[in-house]
């Protein structure tokens, strides 16, 4: 069964530097999703992409974000300079446009971010 | 705005009880899509169902059953005979129904099954 990846499963970072996390969604989706779940809260929502822009975005998505699609299979997260405060999971996800189960968001095993 | 809200933070239970995690919503939408999703220790998010606002019949599969009552917005999810591998964080979540659209999650429910 097809599945969403993300790369790496944790990222240790220092406070000012660049991250950028990565996600293969699943083939045949065309919106793509970030979300972010700090330690022990709930999970909430950063940004969403289709037809290769933006089509939604939170107000935790602030300038510092930015995300990409640079080739037919990667999508991407980049935080531009770090905080203590993005350590979290970061989650992405994928959709269909139609059909059957096309309101599922499919989620990936997340890529723990981490800064010091 | 949406707003999805899981009253219950924790729950403790030992195995082979049944147990209710509450969900409760608020939105303007009048169509909109329900869902929950169990989050194991491992950290995944696991789809369990989608429930789409015109459908209130109540769904079961398996040991698990949801409840949707639109008059109440709510939008409950019973275990039946509880094992000690449901033990989870379990979240509630929203979207509206149009293209796109974000999922709100509730805050989640901590269930621990004892054996």
């Amino acid at each position: 069964e097809p599945e969403v990846t993300q790369t790496p499963s944790h990222q240790v970072t220092q406070m000012g530097q660049e991250v950028i996390l990565r996600c293969v969604p699943i083939s045949n989706h065309l919106y793509f999703y970030w979300y972010r779940q700090i330690l022990g809260q709930k999970v909430e929502f950063l940004v969403s992409f289709y037809n290769n822009e933006i089509s939604e975005k939170s107000e935790i998505f602030d300038d510092q974000f930015s995300v990409e699609r640079p080739d037919g299979s990667n999508f991407t997260l980049k935080i531009r300079s770090t905080k203590l405060e993005d350590s979290a999971m970061y989650f992405c996800a994928s959709r269909r446009t139609s059909g059957v189960s096309s309101n599922e968001q499919f989620f990936g095993p997340g890529t723990r971010l981490t800064v010091l | 705005a949406q707003k999805v809200t899981q009253a219950q933070t924790e729950i403790s239970v030992v195995e082979k009880e049944d147990v209710t995690l509450d969900c409760v919503y608020e939105t303007r939408d009048t169509t909109y899509y329900l869902f929950w999703y169990k989050q194991p220790p491992s950290g995944e998010l696991v789809f369990l169902i989608r429930r789409n606002s015109f459908d209130e019949q109540n769904e079961i599969s398996g040991r698990y059953s949801w409840n949707f009552q639109k008059s109440t917005s709510s939008f409950n999810f019973t275990i039946t005979a509880s094992q000690v591998v449901d033990s989870a964080v379990y979240f509630c979540a929203l979207s509206k129904e149009t293209s796109g659209s974000r999922l709100t999650f509730g805050e989640g429910t901590q269930l621990t099954v004892n054996p």
